[in-house]
């Protein structure tokens, strides 16, 4: 069965810094990648997704992900974290059964001034 | 309204109260969800809804009853719950169940059963 890890529980950056993200994965084929967003008080946004095709992928808000199939990862970037950035970002797979996607634990990032 | 409501946005139970959570998507998507979102846990898929037929009931205990009338509408039904429910239940929509669909997300139901 497919897994995803989120190695960083919370991540603490100042604002405009660079950022980035750790996801790994566990599953035998290419899965389905998607990153989302949880700010508080919300519901989870889609950031990102990857299929297939370029290992690099543009989002919404300025981020980008890179799938290293050798690495089993899809870590997430921004070149400059603004304060409205500080929020939880879940890491999600899905397999080719379908609709069944496997989130991670989350990372909760705090942006200080 | 836009996207997927849910109502209320805050519920606080007792243990042998009954009471329902309300989901709405307005994207006109064929499938729903419900999540349950628990501290330090990742989010647990509970029910699957596609045109209204129930494809997937991931080992939910039966105090958990959901329902879908119509394609927009889904609705989980509570009662006899337990302290260890207490949690942010999410409703989710996609288009279809291909593993590409986007899911869209609700803001989620703040759930504390005393």
């Amino acid at each position: 069965a497919q897994s995803v890890t989120q190695p960083d529980i919370h991540i603490t950056v100042s604002e405009g810094a660079s950022l980035e993200l750790r996801c790994n994965y566990s599953y035998g084929a290419t899965p389905y990648l998607f990153w989302y967003v949880q700010s508080p008080g919300q519901g989870l946004q889609l950031l990102l997704k990857y299929f297939s095709g370029d290992t690099l992928v543009q989002g919404i808000k300025g981020f980008e992900a890179e799938f290293k199939r050798s690495q089993s990862s899809f870590n997430l970037r921004k070149p400059s974290v603004h304060w409205s950035d500080a929020a939880e970002y879940f890491c999600a797979v899905g397999a080719g059964s379908g609709y069944a996607l496997n989130f991670g634990k989350g990372t909760s990032l705090l942006v200080t001034p | 309204e836009t996207g997927v409501t849910q109502t209320p946005r805050h519920l606080v139970m007792g243990m042998t109260n009954k009471k329902s959570l309300k989901c709405e998507q307005h994207l006109g998507h064929n499938a729903m969800y419900w999540y349950k979102q628990s501290a330090k846990k990742p989010l647990e898929l509970m029910f699957v809804y596609s045109l209204e037929e129930r494809v997937e009931n991931n080992s939910v205990p039966s105090r958990f009853s959901p329902e879908c009338p119509n394609s927009s509408h889904l609705f989980l039904h509570l009662h006899t719950l337990q302290p260890e429910d207490s949690a942010l239940y999410l409703c989710a929509s996609s288009w279809g169940l291909a593993p590409g669909d986007e899911q869209f997300f609700g803001p989620g139901t703040r759930l504390t059963v005393l």
